[in-house]
């Protein structure tokens, strides 16, 4: 079975913070990791993903996240919080199987991102 | 464009009227899925399909039913809608490297 933890439903930084949103993941065989972004009123856009190449992944909007087996981690980090970051953010964990990542993804509960000037 | 396109976007409805929610995509991705996300407990998997014809419950299946007759098409039924079902539901199908692709989604309110 696979699960994901999310510590802090709500964070909120000043803009030119370090953005810092945890993930804690839960899988009993090696996982593939997301991170997706909705802002008000979208759906879910795939920010990056962790398919056991480096541990270190980079996404857009200069967003990167780095998978800690030891810790079973995948936390979201961003060097400087801009206003436009400012969303709800989701991490998802597949267990690898069939191809392209098994048959779902199980999301966590999603940290909301405020953004203060 | 790429795009998962659901209709309505929006739907007002009363106990036990039956409604469909369309979901369409045009990436001819094998896999599709419904998803529904709820305050405090982020997006939770209703049904899902690897190929045409060939359909599974998720998390949370009761008081859902899905068809997959053609690859592009995956629509959510809900025969008889009840208060708990109204929610923000969410279309998605996998690419091929793994990660899902999602509609706009469809908010639905039960009355």
């Amino acid at each position: 079975a696979q699960s994901v933890t999310q510590l802090g439903s709500h964070v909120s930084v000043s803009e030119g913070a370090l953005v810092l949103l945890r993930c804690n993941y839960s899988s009993s065989v090696p996982p593939y990791l997301f991170w997706y972004v909705q802002y008000p009123n979208q759906g879910l856009q795939l920010l990056l993903k962790y398919t056991s190449a480096a541990t270190l992944v980079k996404g857009i909007n200069g967003f990167e996240a780095e998978f800690k087996k030891s810790e079973t981690s995948f936390h979201l980090t961003k060097p400087s919080a801009h206003m436009s970051d400012a969303a709800e953010y989701f991490c998802a964990v597949s267990e690898r199987g069939l191809t392209g990542g098994g048959n779902k993804l199980t999301f966590g509960t999603g940290t909301q991102l405020k953004v203060e000037l | 464009e790429a795009q998962v396109t659901q209709n309505p976007r929006y739907l007002i409805t009363v106990t036990g009227k039956k409604l469909t929610v369309t979901c369409s995509q045009n990436m001819n991705h094998e896999y599709m899925s419904w998803y529904r996300q709820d305050p405090g407990l982020g997006l939770r998997q209703i049904y899902y399909s690897m190929n045409v014809e060939v359909t599974d419950k998720g998390d949370v299946p009761e008081g859902y039913k899905v068809s997959r007759k053609e690859k592009r098409n995956f629509p959510l039924i809900l025969e008889s809608p009840s208060p708990n079902q109204t929610s923000l539901y969410f279309c998605a199908s996998k690419k091929a490297t793994g990660e899902l692709f999602f509609g706009e989604g469809s908010r639905l309110t039960v009355l």
